[in-house]
């Protein structure tokens, strides 16, 4: 596709439900990365993805928080029983190895109430 | 520990109006200085990348340039469509490859 794209856009779920959040990156990107945005707040590295390995997790917030990538392509975060706290903007970001710029989705705009 | 700082937090200019927003940056090697600017609702859309002192990019009525602590987005004759959110970002050469980003300036340019 011409750039990363994010699915749902919006996403509204109760307390204590579980959510997935979709990442499809650009081609050929080998890197990808998530982050979060709270209202008001800068972007949080949360965690860090070299084709299906992820080398540095430790933006994760919790054990609630879990991400996978297969196929060195789509990725997926999963929250776990879904706290008021994890209302935010995430974002997905996509860039070829070594360093070079990356090239964020839309966000998944998560409300949980 | 790695820290990007913006300032302003927000700036409000005139049409025409130039100025520069501030970023500060204090990483274990730098291996990389990111500018973005990110409209409301939307994700960050890729300015520039700057990798050494010295370095300067340009694109339209704005420039980036970076020395060894600092980095500077310089606005030229402003126009309204070029209010947003600027966001800096570091990416450092110890460890991987996460960008660390500061808080962002808001610019509004007024007609």
């Amino acid at each position: 596709g011409a750039g990363v794209s994010q699915s749902p856009s919006n996403k509204v779920t109760e307390k204590g439900k579980d959510v997935e959040l979709r990442c499809d990156p650009i081609s050929g990107h080998t890197a990808l990365y998530w982050y979060r945005q709270s209202l008001g707040q800068g972007l949080e590295f949360l965690i860090y993805f070299q084709g299906n390995s992820a080398p540095d997790k430790s933006g994760l917030p919790s054990d609630r928080f879990s991400a996978e990538r297969t196929g060195g392509s789509v990725s997926t975060l999963t929250i776990q029983r879904t706290q008021q706290e994890d209302s935010a903007v995430y974002l997905c970001a996509s860039s070829y190895a070594g360093g070079s710029e990356a090239f964020f989705g839309q966000g998944t705009r998560l409300t949980v109430v | 520990e790695d820290q990007v700082t913006q300032s302003p937090e927000a700036l409000r200019l005139q049409e025409g109006e130039s100025s520069s927003l501030n970023c500060s940056y204090t990483v274990s090697g730098l291996r990389g200085l990111f500018w973005y600017r990110q409209d409301p609702g939307k994700g960050p859309e890729f300015l520039f990348t700057l990798y050494s002192a010295g370095e300067e990019k340009e694109k339209e009525r704005l420039k980036a340039t970076l020395t060894k602590k600092e980095s500077f987005l310089h606005i030229t004759a402003p126009k309204p469509e070029d209010s947003a959110t600027y966001l800096c970002a570091a990416r450092m050469n110890t460890g991987f490859q996460k960008l660390v980003f500061g808080t962002g300036t808001r610019l509004l340019v007024s007609p």
